[in-house]
């Protein structure tokens, strides 16, 4: 089975720091993805990325960057924290784009 | 930006009966797919429907896909408790391969 493991369940960190979201996943999958999930606005996509050091933009990439190293790993970096970052991340992979996306366990951040 | 929308965003059903949720989008597809998510946990996927299929089955489950209505379903039979979670569905477009979730529709069903 394939596994997509996000670094942290909960985290807690203070408007201004610099935030880092690790994402691994263990199927050699060329995609890997971004979203963060609020109360009634669904999964939101905010970057992708198809390749090692290739990325795309979602739908809310603005406070946002990425970085894809190693095939592997996609971290999700908040440069300077803010209030309205407060959300449910969620990192997922998969083989091809149209195909089904495997999703970690999802990581709740709260900025204070 | 979202593509499908779930209707009804909330159902509450009694162990043993039908639960339906619909889902509408707007622009071609590639194909539609359906997702679970148990409360604070990661999304998994049910099943995926192409847009040349009507109706597709996994056990309890029952897709169905409408193209010229822009619409499918969601069909799980004898619900059980074990059922209550979130479920999405998800878009893929025919231009891009671009997926899309909507907002969920929240199934809880009382033993």
């Amino acid at each position: 089975d394939v596994k997509v493991t996000q670094s942290s369940r909960y985290l807690v960190k203070r408007t201004g720091e610099k935030v880092f979201l690790e994402c691994v996943q263990d199927m050699d999958h060329e995609n890997m993805f971004w979203y963060r999930q609020d109360p009634g606005l669904g999964l939101r996509l905010i970057y992708f990325s198809y390749d090692v050091k290739m990325k795309e933009k979602g739908d809310i990439p603005e406070g946002y960057s990425v970085s894809r190293e190693k095939k592997e790993r996609f971290s999700l970096i908040l440069e300077s924290a803010s209030t309205n970052q407060t959300s449910m991340y969620l990192c997922a992979s998969s083989w091809e784009l149209d195909q089904p996306q495997h999703f970690g366990d999802g990581t709740r951040l709260s900025i204070l | 930006s979202q593509q499908g929308e779930e209707d009804p965003q909330a159902l509450s059903i009694q162990e043993g009966e039908n639960a339906t949720m619909n889902c509408s989008y707007k622009t071609s597809i590639n194909n539609l797919q359906w997702y679970r998510q148990n409360s604070g946990r990661g999304l998994v996927h049910l099943i995926l429907i192409r847009s040349n299929e009507r109706e597709k089955h996994s056990g309890r489950l029952r897709v169905t896909l409408d193209t010229s209505k822009k619409s499918s379903s969601l069909l799980i039979t004898a619900s059980r408790a074990a059922d209550t979670a979130s479920y999405f569905c998800a878009t893929v477009s025919y231009n891009n391969n671009d997926m899309r979730f909507g907002a969920g529709t929240r199934l809880t069903v009382k033993p």
